[in-house]
Parts: structure tokens; sequence; C-alpha cells
């Protein structure tokens, strides 16, 4: 089971780009990246997903290096509103299922 | 994508009684799958819910606290039985599969308190 860390918090004043990054050293061959967004009192969302290189769209975008043991999730000039909790998920399919700790991003105005 | 609806969105229940959570889903599903999220912390695995044969429960959950019931594709129930204030959580369903990208789809979770 591909384990993932991540920080706990990070702050950011509105209109900056924000970069998280996750940590998968145990990633393995056939596993997905995948990264959700959860506001309080909602489930999570899913963001963006990725295998290798870089993959955007218009939420967000994620940088996968070549041996992809860690990720990062770009979020371009960030409102009040991206204010959440991020979760990074490493696996394939139906194996996707276990959420690490998080990191909670909150906005700055 | 999914639509997924949870039923009660919320409730506020003695300790020793037993809640019936049900997930309904807008279209069929290969899979489905009950989450707890205790305040201010991470999503935890329940179980899978299995059409058609028992679920398949995560270390640390076991069938006659959570059973679980999924009758066909797009339907399932959780039920916490004989609750206590540590069962106080969000309890969350979601969906993969049957069209899906590689990934899961959420419902809006059941906000659970127990008394």
């Amino acid at each position: 089971l591909a384990k993932t860390t991540q920080p706990i918090s990070m702050d950011s004043y509105e209109g900056q780009e924000v970069n998280i990054t996750c940590s998968h050293n145990n990633i393995a061959t056939n596993d997905y990246i995948t990264w959700y967004q959860q506001f309080p009192s909602q489930g999570p969302r899913f963001i963006i997903q990725g295998y290798k290189t870089k993959v955007t769209n218009e939420v967000a975008s994620l940088f996968i290096p070549a041996d992809r043991k860690s990720s990062t999730l770009s979020l371009p000039r960030v409102s009040l509103s991206d204010t959440a909790v991020y979760y990074c998920l490493v696996g394939v399919g139906a194996n996707n299922l276990f959420f690490g700790t998080g990191t909670r991003l909150t906005v700055i105005p | 994508s999914a639509v997924i609806s949870q039923k009660p969105s919320r409730d506020i229940c003695q300790r020793g009684t037993s809640l019936t959570i049900q997930c309904q889903v807008d279209s069929q599903v290969t899979m489905m799958f009950w989450y707890r999220q205790q305040p201010g912390q991470s999503l935890t695995l329940i179980a899978t819910a299995n059409q058609g044969s028992e679920a398949t429960y995560e270390s640390g959950f076991v069938i006659d606290k959570f059973p679980i019931s999924r009758p066909n594709l797009t339907f399932s129930t959780l039920t916490v039985s004989n609750m206590s204030p540590e069962d106080s959580s969000i309890y969350l369903c979601s969906v993969w599969g049957r069209g899906f990208q590689e990934t899961q789809y959420f419902g809006p979770g059941t906000r659970l308190l127990v008394l």
C-alpha cells in the first residue's frame, strides 16, 4: 500500500500560486496519483489525476517527476474559496482508497 | 461524474440505538464504499459494499457494528449499531467504476452526533 506524506497546513495570500507537494516513495508501477479537495461539511471532490509528467485542467496542474516518488499540485492565483483540505492519494482503480492526513490550505485576504 | 445522495444528512441519536444511512447513486456503479471521518481528521475506509455478497471490512471495523447492504448497483446502506459517543462522525459513501475515470466520487456525507 503506497503511503503519502504531505505538509499538514499551508497559508497563502489571495492571488498567489500555491504548490502542495506530496511524497510517495513506494509508488507502484501501475499507480495513479489523484488529488481531492474537501470543504467543511462536504465530501471530497476530485481535482486532478496523473500518471507521469504534467497534467493540467481548468482547476489545477499536477507535476510528476520522472521517478514518480513525489507530485506537486499547483493552484494558480488562489482565492478565498480555495480554502480547503487537499488530499493526495496513490493507487490504481478501486485500490485508490486510502487517504493520508491531507494539507489544510488557508487563503488569506 | 455521478450524482450521489445520502439520507439522512444529519442526525442526533441516543447511546445504544442504531442508525441506518442510505446512499443512492443516479447511475449503476461497479463499486461502492463507506468511509468515516471523525472531527478534524482524515477519511478512514470502513468497508467495500459488494453487491449480492457480504461487505469487505477494513481492519478495525466489523460487521456486527457496521452492517452493510448493497441490494443493487445503485444503492447501499450502512448501519451504525449500538452507538456510543465515539461513533460521532461524518459517514460518507463513495462510488467507483462503470465508465468513470480512475477516481472515486463522494456523497455529501451524513453527520452523526451520539449523545
